[in-house]
């Protein structure tokens, strides 16, 4: 597509359901990023994929958070078990590959856990 | 250790009128690159300028120049002429080997451009 593309916008769901957000990167992107915003905070990083494989998974904050990406294309970030402090935005990013300087952002996902 | 500051929680600027936005950064790698985005209220993240550690000369793009302090470790946007659309967050990010792939960001600061 044209740009990164995030689902859904807005996700308000009650302590202790599991959630999925959804995105789909450029097409032909091969590196794509989830990063967590937390409101009037910077980003933290949480897990870097390369095509299907994802070599940096250091900034997931617990094992209730998991992520996969099919097909070098859709990645799927999950939480279980939500807890109010995971509120935030979760903000996808692609680019060219790992070594591309440009990381273009999805409009991101807002959830909030009530 | 934060690798990224951004000293400036808020900065108030006149339209027309030039602005400058602090980051320093920290790392032992002398291979890295420095990056700036913008953060309209909408929330899409918006590439406005890199610079390498190598870069013989500051970085420009249009409006946008990167006032890069090696010594010093410090890596300012300078937006000239502001308009009330540069209304915004602005986050500086570095990536470094130590961090691989990723960027790691700042805290931010907030624009407000007036009329």
């Amino acid at each position: 597509g044209a740009g990164v593309s995030q689902s859904p916008s807005n996700k308000v769901t009650e302590k202790g359901k599991d959630v999925e957000l959804r995105c789909d990167p450029i097409s032909g992107h091969t590196a794509l990023y989830w990063y967590r915003q937390r409101l009037g905070q910077g980003l933290e990083f949480l897990i870097y994929f390369q095509g299907n494989s994802a070599p940096d998974k250091s900034g997931l904050p617990s094992d209730r958070f998991s992520a996969e990406r099919t097909g070098e294309s859709v990645s799927t970030l999950t939480i279980q078990r939500t807890q109010q402090e995971d509120s935030a935005v979760y903000l996808c990013a692609s680019s060219l590959d790992g070594r591309a300087n440009v990381l273009t952002f999805g409009a991101g996902s807002r959830l909030t856990v009530l | 250790a934060q690798k990224i500051t951004q000293t400036q929680p808020g900065m108030f600027v006149q339209e027309k009128e030039a602005v400058t936005l602090d980051c320093t950064y920290d790392t032992s790698d002398p291979s890295y690159g420095l990056f700036w985005y913008k953060q309209p209220s909408s929330g899409e993240m918006i590439f406005l300028i890199y610079q390498g550690s190598y870069d013989q000369q500051n970085a420009t793009e249009g409006r946008y120049s990167l006032n890069f302090q090696k010594a010093r470790k410090s890596a300012n946007l300078v937006i000239s002429a502001s308009q009330l659309g540069d209304s915004a967050m602005y986050f500086c990010a570095m990536r470094d080997r130590q961090a691989g792939t990723a960027l790691i960001f700042g805290k931010g600061t907030t624009l407000s451009v007036s009329s």
